[in-house]
Parts: structure tokens; sequence; C-alpha cells
């Protein structure tokens, strides 16, 4: 069955210090991979997205995730995390005609 | 652009009532999903609609409807209304789901509580 593993639950970071979101899925084939961000009672932002290509792949807000085919895995990177980036996110993928399956979130808090 | 407008964004019902929930997909776009956010269960795929058929459905009781207007604006359904329904309901819409290679924009979602 397709899935998606976000094995952090909570992370916590100093403000400052750089950070990495682990996203690990279980598809057939090359799914679309996807980071979105939900502030509390928001609804969720798109942060980036990759479809094929370079593996590298940069988003809003200065976050980056890179396609790992090997690992199976696409983890979201910032260098830099700033106090307005705790939120949670989310890691989702989906293969053609198919829907989003997300996994189960991580939450970020920044510490100053 | 304006974004994807749910409403209402607050919702207070009864076990056994039924509800409806709307949303209005950004201009354009003619793909509208909606979908469950739980603390236990996490985000869950409800259905799909583009140009008013459902293209997908998630693994939901027939308590779950939904429809699609001419318009893209989609509503969703729930009748009888159980305690376990409480959630963050929530609309993406994307501009063609005809292939992969596209991006769902959500909306802000509906709070319903069931009581």
């Amino acid at each position: 069955a397709q899935s998606v593993t976000q094995p952090d639950i909570h992370i916590t970071v100093s403000e400052g210090a750089s950070l990495e979101l682990r996203c690990n899925y279980s598809y057939g084939a090359t799914p679309y991979l996807f980071w979105y961000v939900q502030s509390p009672g928001q609804g969720l932002q798109l942060l980036l997205k990759y479809f094929s290509g370079d593996t590298l792949v940069q988003g809003i807000k200065g976050f980056e995730a890179e396609f790992k085919r090997s690992q199976s895995s696409f983890n979201l990177r910032k260098p830099s995390v700033h106090w307005s980036d705790a939120a949670e996110y989310f890691c989702a993928v989906r293969q053609a005609g198919t829907a989003l399956i997300f996994g189960k979130g991580t939450t970020l808090s920044v510490s100053s | 652009k304006a974004g994807v407008t749910q409403t209402p964004r607050y919702l207070i019902k009864t076990r056994g009532q039924q509800v409806t929930l709307s949303c209005s997909p950004i201009s354009g776009h003619r793909s509208v999903s909606w979908y469950q956010q739980t603390p236990g269960q996490g985000l869950q795929f409800l259905f799909e609609y583009f140009s008013e058929t459902q293209r997908n459905k998630g693994n939901f009781p027939g308590r779950f409807s939904g429809r699609q207007f001419s318009n893209s604006r989609s509503e969703m359904n729930v009748s009888t209304l159980e305690l376990g329904d409480s959630a963050l309901y929530l609309c993406a819409s994307s501009s063609n789901p005809g292939q992969g290679f596209y991006e769902q924009y959500f909306g802000p979602g509906t709070r319903l509580t069931v009581t």
C-alpha cells in the first residue's frame, strides 16, 4: 500500500540553526512529492513540489528539499530557522490519477 | 487572485443532524478535493471533483457525500453526524488534474464540532 512516513513527530530547533525534516514514501514508481506547512488554525500552504528533473527543489520562505530515489526520501531543509517557521509540516505524495496522501506531520518548535 | 474560500469557518452540530460545507475554488480552477483532518487520523482524503464529476473517492462511509456545480464551487454533506466526525474539513483546488503535474491549494478549512 502507498504510504508516507514522517519519523519525527516533534522537533525543536534554536533560532538561526539549520533544519531538516524527514519524509519517506512507499510507492511503486516515482511519485509527485510535496511539502506543506500549516500554522495553528490555518489551512495548508504549499512550500515546494517535485515532479521531475533536478532533484534539489527550491521553495518559498527559504526552504528546499532533495529527492533521493535510492532512499525513497524527500527531506525538507532550511539553513537558518526563524521564529515564524514554528508550525506543523506535512509531506505528501501522489501518483498520476490518485489523491494526495499525507504523512502524519512534524511539529516544529523554535527556541530563542 | 483570491484564494480558496470555505464557509462557514466554524460549525457546531448535534449528533444525528446533517451538515453542508461549501468551498469556492480559485478562479479558473476546475478541480476541488476535500480532506478531513483530525488529531488521531491526520489528513485523510474524502473525494475529488472535476467538471462536476467525482474522480476519486476516499475510504469514508456513505454518510459523506459531495457535489460540484457548473461554476466549480463544491459542497460536501455529512448526514447523521457522529461525534467522530468532529474535525477540520479542508478544501483544495487545482487547475488541471488530468495529469500528475499539478499542485493543490488549500482553503482555511471549516471546523466542525459535533456534540
